[in-house]
């Protein structure tokens, strides 16, 4: 089984800051790292969809970066917002596998 | 927009009961996966399908199957519900690998 780690496991940041996580991975047989956003009595959403090296990506406010050699990959939000606030869940999967999740990080955004 | 739909929201059944936990999705997708969520666990991996008729097992399929008779629906089964599968259940469909996975609105079980 894939072990997908996240950090911090949670965070308080105040409306306006910036703010960064992490998901770290296996870089071995590395096939995709996927990113989405779970608010509180909604469905999880997919943020990022990433395979290459080097790749990233961009929505809006929030953005993501990818390392596949050395298996990490980062999550930014710039100004974050109170509607920012949910659990930021990191995936992946190598072949044609299910993905395998992390924890997740929960954000709260205070106004 | 593709939609996933987990028929309920909310369930308590008795220790022992056969339970079934349904999702249809629209689009045609051919992957349909069944997890569930515990605090501090994160999301794991039930079981999956990747055509009609066909299932695998995930990480943790003991005390469940699974049915796929017909591609839109993937069915879950708890054979003999017992109280640690209480539990966030979500269900999820791709067309294939290189898609997010779109998630149900999730079925939150509760055994006693």
């Amino acid at each position: 089984i894939l072990n997908v780690e996240q950090s911090p496991q949670s965070l308080h940041v105040q409306e306006g800051d910036s703010t960064n996580f992490t998901c770290s991975f296996p870089s071995s047989n590395f096939y995709a790292l996927h990113w989405y956003r779970w608010e509180t009595a909604k469905s999880p959403e997919a943020l990022f969809v990433m395979t290459l090296n080097g790749d990233e990506k961009k929505k809006g406010r929030i953005s993501a970066t990818l390392n596949t050699k050395e298996g990490y990959s980062y999550l930014y939000i710039k100004g974050s917002q109170p509607e920012d606030s949910a659990t930021y869940l990191c995936a992946c999967n190598s072949g044609n596998t299910p993905l395998v999740f992390g924890k997740g990080t929960r954000l709260s955004v205070i106004a | 927009d593709v939609k996933v739909t987990q028929s309920s929201r909310y369930l308590v059944k008795r220790t022992g009961e056969k339970v079934f936990l349904e999702c249809v999705q629209d689009m045609d997708h051919e992957n349909m996966f069944w997890y569930r969520q515990d605090p501090g666990l994160g999301l794991r991996l039930i079981y999956f399908s990747y055509d009609v008729k066909m299932k695998e097992k995930g990480d943790i399929p003991e005390g469940y199957s699974v049915s796929r008779e017909k591609k839109e629906r993937f069915s879950l089964i708890l054979e003999s519900a017992s109280t640690n599968q209480t539990s966030m259940y979500l269900c999820a469909s791709i067309p294939d690998r290189n898609y997010g996975y779109t998630f149900g609105s999730g079925t939150r079980l509760t055994v006693v």
